[in-house]
């Protein structure tokens, strides 16, 4: 089935260690999303690529980056996690906004 | 800056009851989509609204959009235990142009159980 896969589900990381998170997706959609969700908090966006353009929110503190070295794969680099970069990290991909978002599971990061 | 308000934000429901979940949003748009996350779990995409007026139902669920009104609404008929779940509404908004950002902004989540 074409799906969004997100690697690893479960990641833990040291405090201040680089960690990346990935993401595929098999629908050939041209936009990618990365939210950050907390416990009991809502998806915030944090970036997001239109094919190869890199759009970042204003808000996404620098600590946070991304590379989509093609259509089909997307990270998520996290330079020096923080206690409070513990989350959710969702990847989403759309082709049209009004054909919906298809999310991955997810990745829980633990920052210990 | 655009506001996505539910409400209520915890909903206690007894099985076979009937009740509504409100989403209101402060700045135009003609897009919004319904979400489902179980614990610990992804988003699970219920509906996409995106017309003044759209109506869709899925089983015991329907959702509404009054763009006019910036308001959804989620209503459940007669819940079930496996109902229970958190229920998330999002907007997509358009700039000037009347193109999409094609970026949701959630509102904060409406925690849901279902009690024999």
């Amino acid at each position: 089935d074409a799906m969004v896969i997100q690697n690893p589900r479960y990641q833990v990381t040291q405090f201040g260690k680089p960690v990346t998170l990935s993401c595929s997706q098999t629908l050939n959609h041209n936009v990618m999303y990365w939210y950050q969700q907390k416990s009991s908090q809502a998806p915030k966006l944090l970036f997001h690529y239109y094919d190869k353009d890199f759009n970042n929110e204003a808000d996404t503190p620098d600590n946070f980056q991304s590379r989509r070295p093609n259509t089909s794969f997307c990270f998520l680099d996290i330079r020096s996690p923080g206690l409070g970069d513990a989350a959710m990290y969702l990847c989403a991909t759309s082709s049209r906004p009004e054909r919906g978002y298809t999310f991955g599971s997810g990745t829980r990061l633990t920052v210990v | 800056e655009l506001k996505v308000e539910q409400n209520p934000l915890f909903l206690s429901m007894q099985e076979g009851k009937n009740y509504t979940i409100y989403c209101n949003y402060s700045t135009t748009s003609d897009r919004l989509y319904w979400y489902r996350q179980d614990p610990g779990k992804s988003l699970e995409s219920l509906f996409v609204l995106l017309s003044n007026g759209a109506v869709k139902q899925e089983g015991r669920l329907m959702a509404s959009l009054d763009t006019k009104a910036r308001l959804s609404t989620l209503h459940i008929t007669a819940a079930v235990h496996d109902l229970s779940a958190t229920y998330f509404c999002a907007v997509d908004i358009r700039n000037a142009g009347g193109t999409s950002y094609g970026k949701l902004t959630f509102g904060q989540g409406t925690i849901l159980t279902v009690h024999p």
